[in-house]
């Protein structure tokens, strides 16, 4: 079993629609956890920090749920722009390696 | 949000030679930063974990001596690629660990990564 795993991709969505994205993680000790956006050709930049009592920024939504170790990001009114592939990162001890998920490739549709 | 920098951008180079990347917190200080390595349509795969002032820690598989880590100072990381193969041809990312206090948790930062094409 990988250490974080991701919804295989790609979704393909029409503009507008919600999508929401999950990640799981093995280890019960992670401490952090993260989702990153990559466009195609360039650096992942991070989206949004994800904290236990869960939070949202404007139309995106984070949840944690440690019980079943899981992470949520919930894409609310998509647009074009939206389209890129999303990453969760896990950290799992005081080193603060990110473990990494392969990615779900997001392609918002006209 | 942070800054980081990487240079250069896009590196092509002959068989055998060696290139250097450079990454750079240009907003804050960095003890910590981190080395990917990209293929296409591929996740990040971490190569080495670099510390400022100590040696890197190299990930399994990477080899220490092709692949040298320097973190002289608090704001620069190298990564160098000694006797580069057409192998080594991807796209190399750095992350920088920003520290911040109170409730807000660590976060890594990538510079816009490297492109190195070996012929």
């Amino acid at each position: 079993r990988k250490e974080v795993e991701q919804d295989p991709g790609p979704f393909n969505v029409p503009e507008g629609a919600t999508v929401a994205f999950n990640c799981t993680y093995s280890n019960s000790a992670s401490q952090s956890f993260f989702w990153y956006r990559q466009d195609c050709r360039k650096e992942p930049k991070l989206l949004m920090s994800v904290y236990s009592s869960g939070n949202e920024d404007g139309r995106f939504t984070a949840q944690l749920n440690r019980a079943s170790q899981y992470i949520s990001l919930l894409i609310r009114d998509s647009k074009l722009s939206d389209s890129a592939t999303y990453l969760c990162a896990v950290s799992p001890d005081s080193n603060y390696q990110l473990i990494w998920g392969a990615g779900t490739k997001l392609i918002i549709k006209p | 949000g942070a800054v980081v920098s990487q240079h250069p951008s896009w590196v092509i180079c002959k068989s055998g030679t060696s290139v250097k990347i450079e990454c750079r917190s240009l907003d804050f200080q960095a003890t910590t930063m981190f080395w990917y390595r990209q293929f296409p349509k591929q996740s990040l795969m971490l190569m080495a974990t670099s510390n400022e002032g100590s040696k890197a820690t190299y990930e399994q598989g990477v080899e220490k001596d092709k692949f040298l880590i320097n973190h002289a100072s608090l704001t620069l990381s190298t990564l160098t690629v000694t006797s580069a193969h057409p192998e080594d041809s991807s796209f190399y990312i750095c992350s920088a660990r920003r520290v911040t206090s109170g409730y807000l948790t660590d976060t890594q930062y990538f510079g816009p990564g490297t492109r190195l094409t070996v012929l």
